[in-house]
Formats: C-alpha cells, structure tokens, sequence
C-alpha cells in the first residue's frame, strides 16, 4: 500500500498571506489527524476528521481549518499567517479505532516570512 | 499542552548499548505508543501498548506499561547507528472522542558507531 503523501513538501509565504496543505490517507483509512510541529512548542495537535466531519480538535484558533473529502483526503487552511505559524505540518491517518496506530507522512514544512 | 514528559531529553550512547529512555503522562489513557522520527521528517509507529498490557516487545524494542504510575518506558537492545532518531511517546485519552494523539516533548538519541 502507498504510504500517507503530503503536498507540497516545503512552502514559503509571507505574513497576511493563506495557505493551504494537502494530505492523501492509505487507502481504506477514513481517519486523517493534523498535528504541528515546532522547537518550542514540540508536537501539537490542531485537529481530526473521520469520515468527513471533524470528530476532534486542539486549541488553535480559528485562522486553522480542515475538512475532508469523501475519498478521505484532507486538506487544512492557515488564513492570515503569522510568523508564528512556521512549523512542519504533519498529517496522520488511521482506521479510526481506538486503538489504531496512526500512520504518518512526511511533513509540509512552511515558512512564514 | 503537552500530556507527556520524557526523560531524558537527550541520550548518547555507542553502537551495540542498550538506550532506555521514559515517559510521563498525567490522564488516563486508552493506549500509549512510541515513534520515531528522524531529523525533522515524518514520525515511524514503532509499538502500541494498550491500558491494559504491562509489557510489549516488538523486534530490539521493548515497552514496559505501570498505569498506576502513568508511565511507560522504552526500551532499545544492541542499539545501532540506525537507530539515531528522536523517539517521542504519544497518548489518546480515556473519554477523549476519535484519535486525538497528546505527545511527550520527545527523546534524541545518538548512537556513535
């Protein structure tokens, strides 16, 4: 199976400016998780979607946003970027269980200027 | 906010040691796992431990369970250069709905050849 792709890899913006990310789950997984990466603030989780709606979300503010489409791949929105918002984006996908291992891909890494 | 605290935060060790490194959490969970990550790229599932398991081993790695202390070690035997990562311990809380993973702050390991 093709692992968990996410696009585009790298991207530069500037401040005020939106941008948009895209992930594609394993084939089968209805389950798509985005999590944000940074030095100080390590792993945190922004928010989940199963099945199209969003079952979970972490607190960030409302400039993040996601939806799914109904082949399971999910895209996230950062309007008015900040230079805070620089991170590497990382989406995960899974069956959606409880106890399912989710399975990750290899990052979007923005930076805002 | 971050669930977990690791420890330590950082390990050097030479090829062939074992590197043993811990992680607190402070809810109750339904699972805990471990992964991976290599510089700045996506993150590797490496085990999953459920609530209800004390101990778990998968190939070199081996996780150990104590929910009364909410705690979790992992455990790696006859480390390699390979195995030079950051490994970062993730939990879903007890009550929480879908997957929402909270992450430890993460260990990096070094091993010297």
């Amino acid at each position: 199976k093709a692992g968990v792709t996410q696009t585009p890899r790298y991207l530069i913006k500037t401040r005020g400016q939106q941008v948009t990310l895209s992930c594609s789950p394993i084939s089968g997984h209805r389950s798509v998780s985005w999590y944000q990466q940074t030095p100080g603030q390590g792993l945190q989780f922004l928010f989940e979607y199963f099945s199209e709606t969003q079952r979970n979300k972490g607190n960030f503010p409302g400039r993040f946003s996601g939806r799914q489409f109904s082949n399971s791949r999910s895209e996230m929105n950062v309007s008015t970027l900040e230079l805070g918002d620089s991170a590497l984006y990382l989406c995960a996908s899974s069956l959606g269980g409880a106890y399912n291992e989710q399975f990750f891909g290899p990052g979007t890494r923005l930076t805002v200027l | 906010s971050q669930q977990g605290e690791e420890d330590p935060q950082a390990l050097s060790i030479q090829e062939g040691e074992n590197a043993t490194m811990n992680c607190s959490y402070k809810t109750s969970i339904n699972n805990l796992q471990w992964y991976r990550q290599n510089s700045g790229r996506g993150l590797v599932h490496l085990i999953l431990i459920r609530s209800n398991e004390r101990e778990k081993h998968s190939g070199r790695l081996r996780v150990t369970l104590d929910t009364s202390k909410k705690s979790s070690s992992l455990l790696i035997t006859a480390s390699r250069a390979a195995d030079t990562a950051s490994y970062f311990c993730a939990t879903d809380a007890i009550g929480a709905a879908g997957n929402k993973l909270t992450f430890g702050g993460g260990t990096r390991v070094l091993v010297k050849p």
